[in-house]
């Protein structure tokens, strides 16, 4: 089974603080996903990224931004938190796609992110 | 601009009961894929369904179903025989492709309780 690890359940931090957020997959997948879930708003994409060093921007980037230094590690940054970033983060992975574009993805149990 | 909806925030129906929740989206693609994912309170997001849109057999899983009307863009979940685990926020999602590169496009989330 795919396993994909969020480094916490629960965060709290303080307005202005940088906030790292780690994601760990074990299946070799080469997309990551960085998403926030709101209540009533579904799952909206921070970032993605399709290779290691590589990253592109979902649909809402500002205020964050992620590396891919190892290709099973990804992770999300909060360069100066705000306290309209608290959400839940979800990470995710999948296969690469192209003729297998139908693949999955496989999710972290997320983190709920206070800020405070 | 693809978009999702899912016209229905909550549900809830009686155990072993029949319940078929509504997704429709928008798109001017002629070939995609949509899929269904379950979020249990507390727990991590998971694959219950997909569909590609090329194939016009409606996809089938033990006890969901779906029914995927190319036409009128709809793409809804039913639930057999409910049980008491099938209590979950359940999305529906679409996937695009951007530059090479997929990507999820989720609905708002329907909340499906499952009463005993």
């Amino acid at each position: 089974d795919v396993k994909v690890t969020q480094s916490s359940r629960y965060l709290v931090k303080r307005t202005g603080e940088k906030v790292f957020l780690e994601c760990v997959q074990d299946m070799d997948h080469e997309n990551m996903f960085w998403y926030r879930q709101d209540p009533g708003l579904g799952l909206r994409l921070i970032y993605f990224s399709y290779d290691v060093k590589m990253k592109e921007k979902g649909d809402i980037p500002e205020g964050y931004s992620v590396s891919r230094e190892k290709k099973e590690r990804f992770s999300l940054i909060l360069e100066s938190a705000s306290t309209n970033q608290t959400s839940m983060y979800l990470c995710a992975s999948s296969l690469v796609v192209g003729e297998n574009s139908n693949q999955p993805q496989h999710f972290g149990d997320g983190t709920r992110l206070s800020i405070l | 601009a693809q978009t999702v909806t899912q016209s229905q925030p909550e549900m809830s129906v009686q155990e072993a009961e029949t319940v078929t929740l509504s997704c429709t989206y928008d798109t001017s693609e002629s070939n995609y894929y949509l899929f269904w994912y379950k979020q249990p309170p507390s727990r991590q997001m998971i694959l219950v369904i997909r569909q590609e849109a090329y194939k016009q057999q409606n996809a089938t899983e033990n006890r969901f179903s779906v029914n995927f009307q190319k036409a009128a863009k709809s793409f809804s979940l039913k639930i057999s025989d409910s049980q008491l685990g099938d209590t979950a926020m359940y999305f529906c999602a679409f996937m695009k492709s951007s530059g090479g590169n997929y990507q999820l496009i989720w609905g708002a989330g329907t909340k499906l309780i499952i009463k005993p």
